[in-house]
């Protein structure tokens, strides 16, 4: 089973609908939760992060966790052309000492006019 | 200006050539990381490191050399072991508060490619 799972895509929506992203996890001692957006050819740069149950909204942002399903979303409102990117979610189990930090593949998404 | 730096953008190695790419952060932070993506996927996390003279291992270490002499630098070295290295390289790095572990931030990446 892999660590940090997502659907890899592509999820089209069109322009101004709810695009829902989805990853899941597998250990259960994770703490830390972070969506990264990736246009083609660049580097990842934050969108949100979350540490508790429940949502959390920046923007046209919500991420959603829900530690015991071990599930972690990110809904994005009124989809632009420009959201069209691929979403990675990271995953931070706690070791104890050591902070590893584990990607899934990523979900593309396409923004459609 | 704070923030991590990752050169060359973008390196060719002969076979057989070891090769170093390099990143440096001015943001004090204490963990460092190196990443692997091939086209279409994710990121597959080489090494790590979390102290200054420490490091671990990733879930692709093979064929891959680190080191950790300074806060600020952390080296990855392809090695001519690594059988496959053409992708694009990243590396990040963040601060390391135990339970609780903040966002990474990026560094721009190098591309490298096998000639």
């Amino acid at each position: 089973q892999k660590e940090v799972e997502q659907n890899s895509g592509p999820l089209s929506v069109p322009e101004g609908a709810i695009a829902s992203l989805n990853c899941t996890y597998s250990d259960r001692g994770s703490q830390s939760f972070f969506w990264y957006r990736q246009y083609s050819g660049k580097s990842p740069e934050l969108i949100m992060s979350i540490y508790s149950n429940g949502d959390k909204e920046d923007g046209r942002f919500t991420a959603q966790l829900n530690k015991a399903s071990q599930y972690v979303s990110l809904l994005i409102r009124d989809s632009q052309p420009s959201d069209s990117a691929t979403y990675l979610c990271a995953v931070s189990p706690y070791t104890g000492t050591a902070s590893k930090l584990t990607f899934g593949t990523g979900t593309r998404l396409q923004v459609t006019l | 200006d704070g923030g991590i730096t990752q050169s060359p953008k973008y390196l060719f190695r002969k076979e057989g050539q070891n090769v170093t790419l390099s990143c440096e952060q001015n943001l004090n932070h204490d963990a460092m990381y190196w990443y692997r993506q091939d086209p279409g996927q994710g990121l597959r996390l080489i090494y790590y490191s979390q102290i200054v003279n420490d490091f671990q291992k990733g879930d692709i270490a093979e064929g891959y050399s680190v080191s950790r002499e300074k806060k600020e630098s952390f080296p990855l070295t392809v090695t001519s072991a690594q059988k496959n290295p053409t992708a694009f390289y990243l590396c990040a790095s963040r601060v390391d508060r135990g339970l609780l572990n903040t966002e990474a931030f990026f560094g721009q990446g190098t591309r490298l490619t096998v000639v």
